[in-house]
């Protein structure tokens, strides 16, 4: 069945970097744009970035901009977001997600169990 | 970027009775092709969020039928028809027709 399971969240200090996978399974990951939320401790839900099929076009939350780079390797079907320049605000749960195809939009239909990223000195 | 607005923020419920949600956004959320680019999730405790609707009122697989979805453009309403104990949650909607993608702030249901 369709599976998505995140991986290297942690602690760490501010202004440090992290790189969290998410190895997706039971689909054709490259016909799906994939997309990073998360979840600030007792929050609501917060987009962090896409990536389409292909991997050549990104986009990101305003806030997070210049500081992560999202990229997948449709080859091992797996995403990846790198968070540099981390700090306290960054820390929560992160999700990826199961997004649109190019011709058709799906909502984020399957999300992955989180890994958590906690960023304090 | 779009802002989406959900009430009440809390809705406590009795089972049997029914329960609504409001979403509104900041701008039309209504696409030339026709469907509104809104989605609704909800977060049951201790797990990932998951998709009941998209595009305005598609049901995602497994939604049970006593969940429906009116509205249009800008104005949204998550109905139960029949509160039931596993509905507990967070509702969360969530716009999809710009980047970034933006979510309301949440409706947490629970039980009387």
């Amino acid at each position: 069945q369709v599976q998505l399971v995140e991986s290297g969240g942690g602690l760490v200090k501010p202004g440090e970097s992290l790189r969290l996978s998410c190895a997706a399974s039971g689909f054709t990951f490259s016909d799906h744009y994939m997309s990073w939320i998360r979840q600030a401790p007792g929050k609501g839900l917060e987009w962090v970035s896409y990536i389409d099929g292909s991997g050549t076009a990104t986009f990101y939350a305003d806030s997070v901009k210049g500081r992560f780079t999202i990229s997948r390797d449709n080859a091992k079907n797996s995403l990846s977001l790198q968070m540099d320049s981390l700090r306290a605000d960054d820390t929560g749960i992160y999700y990826c997600a199961k997004d649109r195809q190019p011709s058709s939009y799906l909502g984020l239909h399957v999300w992955g169990q989180g890994t958590t990223v906690t960023v304090s000195s | 970027d779009i802002v989406m607005t959900q009430s009440p923020l809390s809705l406590p419920v009795t089972p049997g009775e029914p329960a609504s949600i409001s979403c509104r956004s900041s701008q039309s959320l209504l696409h030339s092709n026709g469907f509104n680019y809104l989605d609704w999730y909800v977060q049951k405790p201790g797990q990932s969020p998951q998709l009941l609707f998209y595009l305005g009122s598609k049901r995602a697989s497994g939604v049970p039928d006593r969940f429906s979805i009116s509205g249009s453009g800008t104005d949204f309403t998550l109905k139960i028809t029949r509160v039931e104990t596993e509905d507990v949650g967070i509702y969360y909607c969530m716009q999809g027709l710009q980047t970034p993608r933006t979510f309301g702030g949440g409706t947490k249901v629970d039980i009387k």
